[in-house]
C-alpha cells in the first residue's frame, strides 16, 4: 500500500503560470515532508521541506503548503519556467534525522511549455 | 553536481549474473543510502550504512547485499539477477540530520 501518493503522473503548464503539484499521504505519524526534483540522467535534488508544525514554507518561487487534517501537501511554483521541467517527488517521514524512514511518492513529471 | 559519485552509469547484464554498483559519498558524509527506482515507482529504500556499519534495512532482497568501506565508499552487490531487477539504483549520502544528496544513479538492465 502506497503511503505517499502523487496521483498525477504528469502535468503541463504554460511558462509564467502557476504549477501546482499535489501529494497525499496516509500515515498520520508523518511529520516531515520534502520535495525533490529530478532531471533526466541526474539524481534527485532536494528542493524544499516542511515540518508539521508549519502549514506553509516558501523559498523563492517555490512554496509548499501542508494540510495535516486532509493529509495533503502541495508544491506551488510561481512563475513556472521551462527549466522547471522535471520529475518532482514528494516524500514524507516520521523522523527527520534519517533517510531510511523517508517514504517517496512515485513522482509527477512537470512540463513547462515556453 | 551533488558530490556523490556512482559508477557505472549504465550496466547491461544477463539473468543469473552478479554485478557490483559503486558509490562515493560527499566528502565528510558518514551515511550512505541505497535506493531502487523501478518503472513508475518512487524511490524504494534498500539499505543504509553509517560509518562502515549497517544501520537500517528496507525492502532489500536476500540476493542483494551492500557494504561500506573504511574510506566510506559503498558497494551494492546484486546477485542471481532477474529481469525484474532492472531499475535505476541510486546512492545518497548525508551528514547526520541533514537532507540527503543523491548520485546520478546506475541504470541496470537485465536481459
Amino acid at each position: 500500500d502506497q503511503q505517499v501518493k502523487q496521483n498525477s503522473p504528469s502535468l503541463s503548464v504554460q511558462e509564467g503560470r502557476i504549477s501546482i503539484l499535489n501529494c497525499d499521504y496516509t500515515n498520520s505519524m508523518f511529520d516531515y515532508f520534502l520535495w525533490y526534483k529530478k532531471y533526466p540522467a541526474e539524481g534527485p535534488t532536494f528542493l524544499i521541506s516542511i515540518s508539521s508544525i508549519k502549514d506553509k514554507n516558501e523559498d523563492g518561487r517555490f512554496t509548499v503548503f501542508l494540510n495535516k487534517s486532509a493529509k495533503h501537501l502541495s508544491l506551488h511554483i510561481v512563475p513556472s519556467q521551462p527549466g522547471d521541467s522535471a520529475v518532482y517527488f514528494c516524500a514524507a517521514s516520521a523522523q527527520k534525522t534519517s533517510y531510511d524512514k523517508v517514504i517517496f511518492g512515485p513522482g509527477t513529471s512537470l512540463s513547462v511549455i515556453p | 553536481d551533488s558530490g556523490v559519485t556512482q559508477t557505472p552509469k549504465h550496466l547491461i547484464t544477463a539473468t543469473g549474473q552478479r554485478v557490483t554498483l559503486r558509490c562515493s559519498p560527499r566528502s565528510g558524509d558518514l551515511s550512505v543510502y541505497w535506493y531502487q527506482q523501478s518503472l513508475d515507482q518512487g524511490l524504494q529504500f534498500l539499505i543504509q550504512y553509517y560509518n562502515g556499519e549497517e544501520r537500517a534495512k528496507g525492502n532489500i532482497l536476500e540476493r542483494f547485499s551492500a557494504q561500506q568501506f573504511p574510506d566510506l565508499h559503498s558497494e551494492l552487490n546484486l546477485s542471481s539477477l532477474e529481469l525484474g531487477d532492472s531499475a535505476l539504483y541510486f546512492c545518497a549520502s548525508s551528514a547526520w540530520g541533514d537532507e540527503a544528496f543523491f548520485g546520478q544513479g546506475t541504470r541496470l538492465t537485465v536481459v
